[in-house]
């Protein structure tokens, strides 16, 4: 379970406030992602990186800023958020290209709190 | 667009039986990989086993196994002598050929394993 890291696990923060989360990969993987997970809902993609480059990017409102310096590691910056963002976010990574869509890894998780 | 189903919001088990949990798809691509991921309470997500569409022969992996019903485009889990720890949010997915990084999630299903 320490293939893929993130911190902070726990983050209580003001609409006001700029935070950040960190993602670190251990498993030698080129592609990571960003997904939000809320109760009763399917966990929904929000950002790719593959090759530090970003692939994928789902309609996410300018609040959230994600930036991957290299292919170990992922921020996802926060700024003016909404109480309606507060939701586990999750990071995995996956080895990108391989033969077909490789099997992503996920982190722990950070719960996010916005009041 | 792929859409996956889960129908089942909560299960339960008794410890040492089986249980079945229940997954159905909907994808244009003739290629596509289908995952279980195990979510514990409070504890990282964990890939449990995976399909690709294209193998006939059903995954198994220890005592977790699929019925991949490729026509019907189901993909249902069973755990068989269900343990405890098995308790989770268990989350049926499907990455499609067409994308290395769309991994489509369903709601899950809470199975709770009671001693």
């Amino acid at each position: 379970e320490t293939g893929v890291t993130q911190t902070p696990r726990h983050l209580v923060m003001g609409m006001t406030n700029k935070k950040s989360l960190k993602c670190e990969q251990h498993l030698g993987h080129n592609a990571m992602y960003w997904y939000k997970q809320s109760a009763k809902k399917p966990l929904e993609l929000m950002f790719v990186y593959s090759l530090e480059e970003r692939v994928e990017n789902n309609s996410v409102p300018s609040r959230f800023s994600p930036e991957c310096p290299n292919s170990s590691h992922l921020f996802l910056h926060l700024h003016t958020l909404q109480p309606e963002d507060s939701a586990l976010y999750l990071c995995a990574s996956s080895q990108d290209p391989g033969p077909g869509p490789d099997t992503q890894y996920f982190g722990p998780g950070t719960r996010l709190t916005v009041l | 667009a792929q859409t996956v189903t889960q129908s089942q919001p909560e299960m339960s088990v008794q410890e040492a039986e089986t249980v079945t949990l229940s997954c159905t798809y909907d994808t244009s691509e003739n290629n596509y990989y289908l995952f279980w991921y195990k979510q514990p309470p409070s504890r990282q997500m964990i890939l449990v086993i995976r399909q690709e569409a294209y193998k006939q022969q059903n995954a198994t992996e220890n005592r977790f196994s699929v019925n991949f019903q490729k026509a019907a485009k189901s993909f249902s889990l069973k755990i068989s002598d269900s343990q405890l720890g098995d308790t989770a949010m268990y989350f049926c997915a499907c990455l499609s050929g067409g994308s290395n990084y769309k991994l489509t999630f369903g709601k899950g299903t809470l199975l709770t394993v009671n001693p």
